[in-house]
């Protein structure tokens, strides 16, 4: 199995920063990675597919990046609709998430 | 527009069963692979079962024997049978749908999510 591991767990910025989130897989997935924002009592959200593409409808200053086994989700400016947790998920063989990074209010 | 709903949780004791129905509206759902992941009290999400358009189907080891994923295209609805139930199933319970075309397999659209609670 494909395990995913993200880092930080927790991650404590201020509306305007920049903010980057990074995931690890265990072996290479190509570019079969999506990132998801969660809030509490909410369903998860698809931001980013295939690495590196952004969902119709999700802000520009969500970025992500990355190949084969190293990933990054970027927040150019945080807004304070992005405090949120996000999970990245693999889709290269079956599905896995990560365990989740939670960005909180400095 | 795309829309699952959810229903059928609630309380149930260890060993009995239950069944989950995600009904969706808003597409052709017969063209659509499905799947179930559920998320723990406090916990993060995990990926419980998948059913593909032609009614494959494929499980997690956690939920392997237990659990069994079907459709009903008639009714644009999709199930989860929970047998065996367990403390350690008891999560929210989310029915997603798995984007199409090239892009990959990612789940583009899921429900509100359902509340099930395994206890005595």
């Amino acid at each position: 199995d494909i395990q995913m591991t993200q880092s930080p767990s927790t991650l404590s910025a201020s509306v305007g920063d920049r903010v980057t989130i990074t995931c690890r897989a265990s072996q290479s997935i190509s570019s079969w990675l999506a990132w998801y924002q969660q809030k509490p009592g909410k369903a998860p959200k698809v931001m980013i597919y295939k690495a590196s593409s952004l969902e119709s409808g999700v802000p520009s200053r969500f970025s992500g990046s990355g190949s084969g086994t190293e990933f990054t989700l970027t927040i150019s400016s945080l807004q304070p609709d992005d405090f949120a947790t996000y999970y990245c998920q693999q889709y290269h063989s079956s599905w896995t998430f990560g365990q989740g990074t939670k960005v909180e209010i400095k | 527009q795309v829309q699952l709903v959810e229903s059928g949780g609630g309380v149930v004791q260890p060993g009995r069963s239950l069944r989950l129905s995600c009904a969706a509206s808003g597409f052709t759902f017969s063209s659509y692979g499905m799947q179930w992941v559920r998320q723990g009290p406090g916990k993060g999400l995990e990926w419980v079962a998948v059913i593909w358009y032609d009614g494959g189907n494929y499980y997690a080891d956690s939920v392997k024997g237990r659990f069994t994923i079907s459709r009903d295209n008639s009714r644009n609805t999709l199930y989860l049978q929970m047998n065996s139930l367990r403390a350690e199933d008891t999560a929210v319970y989310y029915c997603a749908r798995i984007s199409g075309g090239d892009s990959g397999s990612y789940f583009d659209y899921w429900g509100r999510g359902n509340l099930v609670t395994v206890s005595s």
